[in-house]
C-alpha cells in the first residue's frame, strides 16, 4: 500500500534556528496537505499544495511540492517556542495518507 | 462558528464489546473522514464519506463500519473490540473531498 515517510522523526533546535522536515510518498500524490499537532491536541490544517513544483509561504513557514509530486518539504525560519509540535504531511484523494510526522522541540 | 464536535470524549470498553463514536461536522461541510491515531504515530485513515456515501476506506478490518446521516453527521462503529483498538479516534470534516480538513478533538478509546 501507499506509504508516506517523513524525516527526521525528531528534531531539537535552539530558538531562532531554522527547521526543515521532508515528506516522501511511495506514489504520486494528487495534492499534499500539511498539519501541525500540538502535544495532547488534534491536527490543525496549515496548507494545501496541488501543483507540481508549487511553493507557498506563510510568514516564517515555506512549503514546497516536488516536481514529481512525490515529495514535499516544510521549512520554518527562525523557530519560536510556539512552533513546538508534530508536523505531518498528508496526501491522497478518496484515501488519505498521513506521514509518520516530525516532532519539533524548540529550546528557549 | 462551532468547530467539529465529537462524542464521547473518553470511553472505556471491554474486549469483545461494541462501540459507537459520533461526529458533527462544521456547518456546510459535506465530507467527513475518520482516523485512528495511536500514541506516537500519525493518523491512520479509516473511512471517508461525502454526501452520505462512502468514498474511501482504509486498511481496517470489517469490524469497523461507519455511516453519514442526511445532516452530514457521522457515526463510527467498531465491533468485537480488541486491545489493539485502543487509540484516539479523530473525525475531520471538509467542504468537499480532499479539501482542507478540520479535525475534532477526538474520542479516546481504551479497551481493557
Amino acid at each position: 500500500g501507499q506509504q508516506v515517510m517523513q524525516i527526521p522523526q525528531y528534531q531539537h533546535v535552539q530558538e531562532g534556528e531554522d527547521f526543515t522536515t521532508y515528506c516522501n510518498s511511495s506514489t504520486t500524490l494528487s495534492n499534499i496537505q500539511w498539519y501541525k499537532q500540538r502535544p495532547g491536541g488534534h491536527p490543525v490544517f496549515l496548507i494545501q499544495l496541488v501543483k507540481s513544483g508549487e511553493v507557498k509561504k506563510q510568514k516564517r513557514l515555506t512549503f514546497q511540492f516536488g516536481e514529481a509530486k512525490k515529495n514535499s518539504s516544510l521549512h520554518i525560519t527562525a523557530t519560536q517556542t510556539t512552533d513546538v509540535g508534530t508536523y505531518f504531511c498528508a496526501g491522497g484523494w478518496n484515501q488519505f495518507y498521513f506521514g509518520t510526522g516530525t516532532s519539533l522541540t524548540v529550546i528557549p | 462558528d462551532a468547530g467539529v464536535t465529537q462524542s464521547p470524549t473518553h470511553l472505556i470498553k471491554t474486549r469483545g464489546q461494541q462501540v459507537t463514536l459520533r461526529c458533527s461536522p462544521i456547518s456546510g461541510h459535506k465530507s467527513v473522514s475518520w482516523y485512528q491515531q495511536v500514541l506516537g504515530q500519525g493518523p491512520q485513515f479509516i473511512f471517508q464519506y461525502y454526501e452520505k456515501e462512502e468514498r474511501g476506506r482504509g486498511n481496517f478490518p470489517d469490524r469497523f463500519s461507519a455511516r453519514q446521516f442526511p445532516n452530514y453527521s457521522s457515526e463510527l462503529n467498531v465491533n468485537a473490540l480488541l486491545l489493539g483498538d485502543s487509540a484516539l479516534y479523530l473525525c475531520a470534516s471538509s467542504l468537499v473531498l480532499s479539501y482542507e480538513q478540520y479535525f475534532g478533538p477526538g474520542t479516546r478509546l481504551t479497551v481493557t
